[in-house]
């Protein structure tokens, strides 16, 4: 069973922190990895992707691979009230065009 | 801006009622999936579709079919609604080749009562 590893949470940070959100997964042959926000009783959106080993960096969000490990991440700079939510990792199933979601973190950002 | 549409964003539906939800998307993606959602169980595939009249089925499809006769539109069909199929009924699709991740619908909430 291919699987996507995240720690529920929450994790609770306050304004103007970084947040650090893991996520493991299990299948060696996957090549795209993707980060979602979920607001609560909104559908997932699409902050991130990254294909490669290494960083990327979109405004205050990081997404980071590191393939060898089975380890993806996401670094949120100065986090903000509005970046309370739930933050689901999202591995493509090697070979195919469907992704295998983790269960999600939730971050609480407090004042 | 593209779009994914699910046509109902709140159901209530009676024990035993066949339920359609409807799911298009104007991206031209081949690929096209349902999923639900409850809380401290994360995303469940439920079927997925590649191709017109293709369908594959998910981790849970006991109790639902689908339909894909048009490329823009993949149906979930509930046969005979239970309590237990209360959820969040997730629609996403994506390009062939994965690159570009899921886009999702805005979701619809099933109540069975």
């Amino acid at each position: 069973q291919k699987e996507v590893e995240q720690n529920s949470g929450p994790l609770s940070v306050p304004e103007g922190a970084i947040a650090s959100l893991n996520c493991t997964y299990s299948d060696r042959g996957s090549q795209s990895f993707f980060w979602y926000r979920q607001y609560s009783g909104k559908s997932p959106e699409l902050i991130m992707s990254i294909y490669s080993n290494g960083d990327k960096e979109d405004g205050r969000f990081t997404a980071q691979l590191n393939k060898a490990s089975q380890y993806v991440s996401l670094l949120i700079r100065d986090s903000q009230p509005s970046d309370s939510a739930t933050y689901l990792c999202a591995v493509n199933e090697g070979g195919y065009n469907k992704l295998i979601f983790g269960a999600g973190t939730r971050l609480a950002v407090h004042p | 801006d593209v779009k994914v549409t699910q046509s109902s964003r709140y159901l209530v539906k009676r024990t035993g009622e066949k339920v359609f939800l409807e799911c298009v998307q104007d991206m031209d993606h081949e690929n096209m999936f349902w999923y639900r959602q409850d809380p401290g169980l994360g995303l469940r595939l439920i079927y997925f579709s590649y191709d017109v009249k293709m369908k594959e089925k998910g981790d849970i499809p006991e109790g639902y079919s689908v339909s894909r006769e048009k490329k823009e539109r993949f149906s979930l069909i509930l046969e005979s609604a239970s309590t237990n199929q209360t959820s969040m009924y997730l629609c996403a699709s994506i390009l062939s080749g994965g690159g570009y991740g899921y886009t999702f619908g805005s979701g619809t909430r099933l109540t069975v009562v």
